[in-house]
């Protein structure tokens, strides 16, 4: 059972534009929230994270909202880069759980110049 | 800050041998360390949890003898696949997190095996 989804694999965005990507949880134990971005071959850099007493978190281009009730986030990015170009990951941890990462299976953004 | 580093970056070994990845925390002690695993064009998937000085817990279904975790000090962890065969040919990647900030986990750039 996936606890943290993200249902959309790719994501195709002009420079300049918005990039909204999109994540699910099932798990209502999870309490921090975190994205992460990752080029092929490398490990995943820390983007952002919101912890669940709160809607939104901003820092610079990226911008993270969260939906309790829905049991979703979202990472906007704007304007979007050709070097945001990556993959990124939503996880999800729950704090009295050892503060374990779940990560979403991963979409892929494709800023176009 | 919070960088972390692995190594080696890419190793090719041959089946039935065994390989060592270190992790280290590079400016900042890491009370706790975490091993994951990923396949090509797959999320990330964890394999087992080290905190320093204790045993390492491991995931459901990965097997703790041919994954050998040690974390000797809270700058060190290294994972031992033992025995390896061609299956377990993947990227490995460890992360970190400190006290100050305990959810983030900061992850070392990965190593490549590949197992012949």
């Amino acid at each position: 059972d996936q606890q943290v989804k993200q249902n959309s694999p790719s994501l195709s965005v002009q420079e300049g534009r918005i990039s909204i990507l999109n994540c699910d949880y099932t798990n209502s134990m999870f309490d921090y929230f975190l994205w992460y971005k990752k080029y092929p071959a490398e490990g995943p850099t820390f983007l952002i994270s919101i912890s669940s007493i709160k809607d939104k978190n901003e820092d610079g281009r990226f911008t993270v909202f969260l939906n309790k009730s829905a049991k979703h986030l979202s990472l906007h990015i704007v304007p979007s880069q050709p070097g945001d170009s990556a993959v990124y990951f939503c996880a999800a941890s729950a704090g009295a759980a050892g503060n374990k990462l779940t990560f979403g299976g991963g979409t892929r953004v494709l800023v176009k110049p | 800050g919070a960088v972390v580093s692995q190594h080696p970056s890419r190793v090719i070994c041959k089946s039935g041998t065994s390989v060592k990845i270190e992790c280290r925390s590079l400016d900042f002690q890491a009370t706790t360390m975490f091993w994951y695993r990923q396949f090509p064009k797959k999320s990330l998937m964890l394999m087992a949890t080290s905190n320093e000085g204790s045993k390492a817990t491991y995931e459901q279904g990965v097997e703790k003898d041919k994954f050998l975790i040690n974390h000797a000090s809270l700058t060190l962890s290294t994972l031992t696949v033992t025995s390896a065969h061609p299956e377990d040919s993947s990227f490995y990647i460890c992360s970190a997190k400190y006290v100050q900030y305990p959810y983030e986990q900061y992850f070392g750039p990965g190593t490549r095996l590949t197992v012949t």
